[in-house]
């Protein structure tokens, strides 16, 4: 079976600073990854995924993630955080092939100083 | 194009009361998923669908919650009686198999409060 853990719950970062949300999955195959965001009162969109190809992906937003496959991790990462980012965000990996039923990890909260 | 529409957005009701939320998926996808979530277990999955067809319940908590899907274009979430711990945020989403990465659609989610 899949799973994903987000060792943060919670992040705390001053507006301008770099970002990095870490994430990883269990998973016997190649997986599809997933970067969700949920912004207070609303439903998770999502930022970016990958499912094959160069390893490093870009999203909305000016986000970006690395596929690391020998440390099982899809960490989430921005250069420059604005406080329109602090939000909650949601890992997920899904199975290539057949049924591919996301499962999600706890979330990362993130907290935007000025 | 239309998103996925779920309604109430908020819904305030009374131990033992019935509660009903509604889901629209985005036109053409062909899984349906209903989700809750709340600070104390995260973002759970209750129960998706396959063209219409339940596939998997597993995640319903209790014999309280129903799930249906009469058609490819409305979904609904039933808890009947409701109780104070069914308090979270209910979210449907959808998504297309054919030809895609796994992507889902969340609605803005139904928050539900029980007294």
């Amino acid at each position: 079976a899949q799973s994903v853990t987000q060792p943060d719950i919670h992040i705390t970062v001053s507006e301008g600073a770099s970002l990095e949300l870490r994430c990883n999955y269990s998973y016997g195959a190649t997986p599809y990854l997933f970067w969700y965001v949920q912004s207070p009162g609303q439903g998770l969109q999502l930022l970016l995924k990958y499912f094959s190809g160069d390893t490093l992906v870009q999203g909305i937003k000016g986000f970006e993630a690395e596929f690391k496959r020998s440390q099982s991790s899809f960490n989430l990462r921005k250069p420059s955080v604005h406080w329109s980012d602090a939000a909650e965000y949601f890992c997920a990996v899904g199975a290539q092939g057949g049924s591919y039923i996301p499962t999600f990890g706890r979330g990362t909260s993130l907290i935007v100083h000025p | 194009d239309a998103g996925v529409i779920q309604s109430p957005r908020h819904e305030v009701t009374e131990m033992g009361q019935e509660v009903t939320l509604r889901c629209k998926p985005i036109s053409g996808h062909d899984y349906l998923f209903w989700y809750r979530q709340t600070m104390m277990r995260g973002l759970e999955l209750l129960i998706y669908f396959n063209n219409n067809v339940p596939i998997d319940d597993s995640g319903m908590p209790e014999d309280r919650f129903s799930a249906k899907m009469p058609n490819a274009s409305f979904s609904t979430l039933k808890i009947q009686p409701s109780e104070p711990r069914d308090s979270a945020v209910y979210f449907c989403a959808s998504s297309l198999t054919r030809g895609s990465t796994g992507e889902l659609f969340f609605g803005e989610g139904s928050r539900l409060t029980v007294l």
